[in-house]
């Protein structure tokens, strides 16, 4: 079945440190993907995502890019700030034409941004 | 754009009580909704989803059920809960097409206790 796998962490970063969350996933056709972030106590927020190979979802200076010849949909920042402290969550998501419609979520990676 | 909420936001109830939290959605109509469980430290399971009213779906065997009474309504309910019941619980909705993303609640916390 679709799988998602991610560094779980925790990733413990300097702040302005250069930021790479992997994430990888195993699918049977062609999902679209999602970046998520959860602070904490509070629900899961959309990040960015990417629908199709080569593109490139950004969004708060966090890039990431659907690569099919990898599988892979790497979050990346280039200088990360405290307040960037959070859980980040990779997810697929497939077509089925009902049902669930194949989401799935990574397991979650912690980061940590000291000052 | 998609809001959803869901209350309370933090529960605190003993063993062998019952249950029930609402999710309600704005923003769109004919929604794919989603039950999900965060336990401490772990990733989403996902509960329950519904594609309409009255169509549930569960995903792992348990103690909880679903029901959706209303298009945009979305109810998590227990008979009697366990202590391995306690977590975060998290509402989501989604439009059917494979690339809208899913619109989280801000979540219940539930201890049990």
């Amino acid at each position: 079945g679709d799988s998602v796998t991610q560094m779980e962490g925790p990733v413990t970063l300097s702040e302005e440190a250069f930021l790479t969350i992997n994430c990888t996933y195993t699918a049977t056709g062609y999902p679209s993907l999602f970046w998520y972030v959860q602070y904490p106590g509070e629900g899961l927020q959309l990040l960015l995502k990417a629908t199709k190979a080569d593109d490139k979802g950004s969004n708060k200076g966090f890039e990431a890019t659907y690569r099919k010849e990898t599988t892979s949909f790497h979050l990346e920042k280039g200088s990360v700030q405290v307040s960037d402290s959070a859980v980040y969550f990779c997810a697929l998501r497939m077509y089925s034409g009902g049902g669930a419609d194949g989401l799935t979520f990574g397991k979650g990676t912690h980061l940590i941004i000291q000052p | 754009s998609q809001t959803i909420h869901q209350w309370p936001a933090t529960l605190v109830q003993p063993v062998g009580s019952p249950l029930s939290l609402e999710c309600t959605v704005e923003g769109t109509s004919n929604p794919n909704l989603y039950w999900y469980r965060q336990a401490a430290g772990r990733g989403l399971q996902l509960l329950f989803y519904s594609v309409g009213i009255g169509q549930i779906s569960s995903e792992v065997p348990q103690n909880l059920s679903a029901s959706r009474p209303q298009d945009r309504q979305f109810i998590l309910s227990s008979k009697k809960l366990l202590l391995s019941d306690s977590g975060f619980y998290l509402c989501a909705s989604t439009r059917s097409s494979y690339n809208s993303p899913l619109h989280f609640g801000n979540g219940t916390r539930l201890t049990v206790t």
